[in-house]
């Protein structure tokens, strides 16, 4: 059973546009929801994180947007560069419940054209 | 500040062989972690730890082994490779539950 699904798999967008990515989870014990970006040939890096207690969260041009009731989370990319060309991963974790260590969704391939 | 080191960076095995996949991290994390990323799999994970001493299996644990004897090394042993663990492997660390994890650079593994 997939914890944590996220679509969409791909995404191509041009120069300056806003993709968004959308992942939605299970287990209501899940309270910390990270992004993670990787570069082909790098290990995944933190991005920008959310917790339950606030709606949105934004750190430059990522924006983070939580819904609880929903139990869904999306990043969206504001004005997106070549260089945000990456996969993207979200995740889920929670300090109870045997949720501990993060669950990922399965990634976003983001090409972004100049 | 190395952060979290696997080794070998790649690696062939044949069927049958026997490998050891090292991981350390010099942050003083308690938490350690091994996944596996296949396309359109994302990253799944085979086993982790909270502690010194303490593991537990993840989503995808047969056919491998791991310890955890120091806070510093968590290696995951392959007993008998198979064609099905060809992979890339990431070992990721923080220093508990809802933090930051910081991966390694990955272990490119095929197995013929």
């Amino acid at each position: 059973q997939q914890q944590v699904k996220q679509s969409p798999q791909s995404l191509i967008v041009q120069k300056g546009g806003i993709p968004i990515i959308n992942c939605a989870y299970e287990n209501t014990a899940f309270d910390y929801f990270p992004w993670y970006q990787q570069f082909p040939g790098k290990g995944p890096a933190l991005l920008i994180a959310i917790r339950p207690d606030v709606s949105e969260k934004k750190e430059g041009r990522f924006t983070i947007s939580f819904n609880k009731s929903a139990k869904q989370f999306s990043l969206h990319i504001m004005d997106s560069q070549p260089g945000d060309s990456a996969t993207y991963f979200c995740a889920a974790s929670g300090a109870s419940g045997g949720s501990y260590i993060p669950t990922f969704g399965r990634g976003t391939s983001l090409i972004v054209h100049p | 500040n190395a952060g979290v080191t696997q080794t070998p960076k790649f690696q062939v095995l044949k069927t049958g062989q026997s490998m050891t996949l090292q991981c350390a991290q010099d942050m003083n994390h308690e938490y350690m972690s091994w996944y596996r990323q296949d396309p359109g799999m994302g990253l799944r994970l085979i086993h982790y730890s909270v502690g010194a001493g303490i593991t537990d299996q993840g989503e995808v644990p047969n056919g491998y082994n791991v310890s955890r004897s120091t806070t510093e090394d968590f290696p995951l042993r392959l007993l008998s490779a198979a064609p099905s663990q060809t992979s890339v492997y990431f070992c990721a660390s923080s220093w508990g539950s809802n933090t930051e994890a910081f991966f390694g650079q990955g272990t490119r593994l095929t197995v013929v």
